[in-house]
């Protein structure tokens, strides 16, 4: 149980381009999803969280703008990347809590996408 | 301010033998969580365990342990009889708020060999 699935896994696209990548819950609802950017070796830095219902809270320093995030249902939080430069080249890997979350649920990871602006 | 900290960037460990991995952490808030996640190349995050602030025992699961040092604020993961297919980056990971957002340190490269 607790399967996330994250679509795109691989994405390679010219500057300019506007990237949807889309994290599903498939066997559990799931209230809060997590966005997170990885860059190579290093660990994971959270972008932002994403609320069913409502507007995603985005930490300090991440343009809302440019990451766009829909959370419009309980199974299905989406990420667009508007205008995608190559400096917005990295892993990006989605999470979401079973439930309504709670001090001892784990976040469920989706497999990531890498995506490549040339 | 919450911090969670590991270390050790990289270790290597043969195969058989048992390796701990370091995290400690600081928070002023009496409820919080620890987790540990296993991130191999392909790049996917495998929770591993959970400890939680009051629990009185530290947490096991098959051959993953726990030291949950609370007084020196520490919670270090322990891997017995270590496999090939344990190479991976290990990320400790501490709870923020009551949703659920984690904040994870820098994490520690293991590489098993035969």
């Amino acid at each position: 149980g607790a399967v996330v699935s994250q679509h795109p896994s691989r994405v390679i696209c010219k500057s300019g381009t506007s990237v949807k990548i889309e994290c599903r819950s498939l066997d559990f609802q799931a209230t809060t999803m997590f966005w997170y950017r990885q860059f190579p070796k290093k660990s994971l830095m959270l972008m932002a969280t994403s609320n069913e219902g409502s507007k995603a809270t985005y930490e300090q320093g991440v343009e809302k703008d440019k990451f766009l995030i829909n959370h419009a249902s309980l199974t299905l939080s989406t990420l667009t990347v508007t205008s995608a430069h190559p400096e917005d080249s990295s892993f990006y890997i989605c999470s979401a809590i079973r439930g309504v979350g709670g001090s001892n649920q784990p976040q469920h990871f989706g497999d990531g996408t890498r995506l490549s602006i040339l | 301010a919450q911090k969670i900290t590991q270390t050790q960037p990289g270790m290597f460990v043969q195969e058989k033998e048992a390796v701990t991995l370091d995290c400690t952490y600081d928070t002023s808030d009496p409820s919080y969580g620890l987790f540990w996640y296993k991130q191999p190349s392909s790049g996917e995050m495998i929770f591993l365990i959970y400890q939680g602030s009051y629990d009185q025992q530290n947490a096991t699961e098959g051959r993953y342990s726990l030291n949950f040092q609370k007084a020196r604020k520490s919670a270090n993961l322990v891997i017995s009889a270590s496999q090939l297919g344990d190479s991976a980056m290990y990320f400790c990971a501490m709870r923020t708020d009551s949703w659920g957002k984690l904040q994870f340190g820098a994490g520690t490269q293991v590489v098993v060999t035969p």
